[in-house]
């Protein structure tokens, strides 16, 4: 079975301002994709960045940058330069290779402080 | 219109009362899905349709039923719900199914339906 983990439940941090958001997950498939949904107040979630697991490079969207450990099964987002519109919930979601379902962490929130 | 978009927005229901969610994707998306969202709970996946025909029912209980007339529609009928399933209903699609070698993996989501049983 697949599961996410995200233990940090609640994150605040200054506009402009750098925030890592922690990720952790366990699976033994070696076929798999991981993301990171973005969940803005009352909007519709939205596909934050990607990574396949058979890439050894962290996938980059903009300010958006993930720092992928494949061993320690763990996959971090990096926020840079912290916008008010960062303010959301912040989803780790997990998919096996050849699989249909999707397995979201419980979520975190994040709020940028003007 | 635009994306997918979910009707109603809130929807409160008692117990024996029957409603439907209704979810309309105009993105061209061939794969549907619908998700439960609770408080403090991961998003649970409840259904999957691949052009038209259900592929996933993660053990949902049959007080939910969908349906599924075509790619651009999905219906999720209630029936005689329970309070603990007051939630989050939230619609997605995608272009392929996600298990399919074409599939990106991502989802578009509805704003989603909030839901309270009484």
């Amino acid at each position: 079975a697949q599961t996410v983990t995200q233990s940090q439940p609640e994150m605040s941090v200054q506009e402009a301002e750098t925030v890592t958001l922690s990720c952790t997950y366990d699976t033994s498939e070696n076929n798999y994709y991981l993301f990171w949904y973005k969940q803005p107040p009352s909007r519709q979630m939205i596909l934050v960045i990607r990574q396949e697991a058979y890439k050894q490079q962290n996938a980059t969207e903009n300010r958006f940058s993930v720092n992928f450990q494949k061993a320690a099964k763990s996959f971090s987002l990096k926020i840079s330069d912290s916008q008010l519109g960062d303010t959301a919930m912040y989803f780790c979601a997990l998919l096996k290779g050849g699989s249909e379902k999707l397995v979201f962490g419980k979520g975190m929130k994040l709020t940028v402080n003007p | 219109e635009t994306g997918v978009t979910q009707t109603p927005r809130h929807l409160v229901m008692g117990m024996t009362n029957k409603k439907s969610l209704k979810c309309e994707q105009h993105l061209g998306h061939n794969a549907m899905y619908w998700y439960k969202q609770s408080a403090k709970k991961p998003l649970e996946l409840m259904f999957v349709y691949n052009f038209k025909e259900q592929t996933e029912n993660n053990s949902v209980p049959s007080r939910f039923s969908p349906e599924c007339p075509n790619s651009s529609h999905l219906f999720l009928h209630l029936h005689t719900l329970q309070p603990e399933d007051s939630a989050l209903y939230l619609c997605a699609s995608s272009q392929d199914r996600l298990a399919g070698v074409t599939g990106t993996g991502e989802l578009f989501f509805g704003e989603g339906s909030r839901l309270t049983v009484l």
